[in-house]
């Protein structure tokens, strides 16, 4: 009931075209759903983040897609360039409870042709 | 502002050997996480520290792995005797009052 399931587990996308990650999870008392981005050799980062309250977040080329009911959101890159080559993690967690974690997906590898 | 700083960046040791992870997370967080990141993985919690006091390790091998956080900032993990299986990145991460966690560069161990 912990995990946070992601695919692809890689992805190849054009320059310019859309980048799609899914995931989905089991923990309905998960309430932060966050998206964090892995350069080689760096740790993760932050990209953005949503809460169960709204069904989409949108921040310049990234965009999350949350649908509650089914247990899934996705990560949208649009406009995907070179420099998006990245791992990308999901995530989940509950905000306040002090001993909660995040737990994070396995991962996506993208990679975007020149 | 400075990242949360790790040393050393790559660390090699033959197994049965002890090695140690130093950790400075970034000024005022009292919050301190250590993860491990195998290959093609997502980063597992180890151990979370508020301040200096371990609130969750259950996750952490304590046969073998201990961690410590004196004074509430920086923070040493170790390993003793270390396994070829302990070959990972060893992430340090900090927040402030459990919210938005920043990672540090890691720590790449091989264990020959």
């Amino acid at each position: 009931q912990q995990q946070v399931k992601q695919s692809p587990q890689s992805l190849i996308v054009q320059k310019g075209g859309i980048s799609i990650i899914n995931c989905a999870y089991e923990n309905t008392a998960f309430d932060y759903f966050p998206w964090y981005q892995q350069f080689p050799g760096k740790g993760p980062a932050l990209l953005i983040a949503i809460r169960p309250d709204v069904s989409e977040k949108k921040e310049g080329r990234f965009t999350i897609s949350f649908n509650k009911s089914a247990k899934q959101f996705s990560l949208h890159i649009m406009d995907s360039q070179p420099g998006d080559s990245a791992t990308y993690f999901c995530a989940a967690s509950r905000l306040g409870d002090r001993d909660d974690k995040i737990i994070f997906g396995k991962g996506t590898r993208l990679h975007i042709l020149p | 502002e400075a990242g949360v700083v790790q040393s050393p960046r790559y660390k090699i040791i033959e197994k049965k050997q002890p090695v140690a992870f130093w950790c400075n997370p970034i000024s005022g967080h009292n919050t301190l996480y250590w993860y491990l990141q195998n290959l093609g993985q997502g980063p597992e919690l180890l151990i979370r520290y508020e301040n200096e006091e371990a609130v969750d390790d259950s996750q952490l091998p304590k046969d073998r792995f201990s961690a410590e956080r004196l004074k509430g900032v920086d923070s040493t993990l170790k390993i003793q005797p270390a396994e070829l299986g302990d070959s990972a990145v060893y992430l340090c991460a900090s927040s402030r009052q459990g919210n938005e966690q920043f990672f540090g560069p890691g720590t790449r161990l091989t264990v020959l």
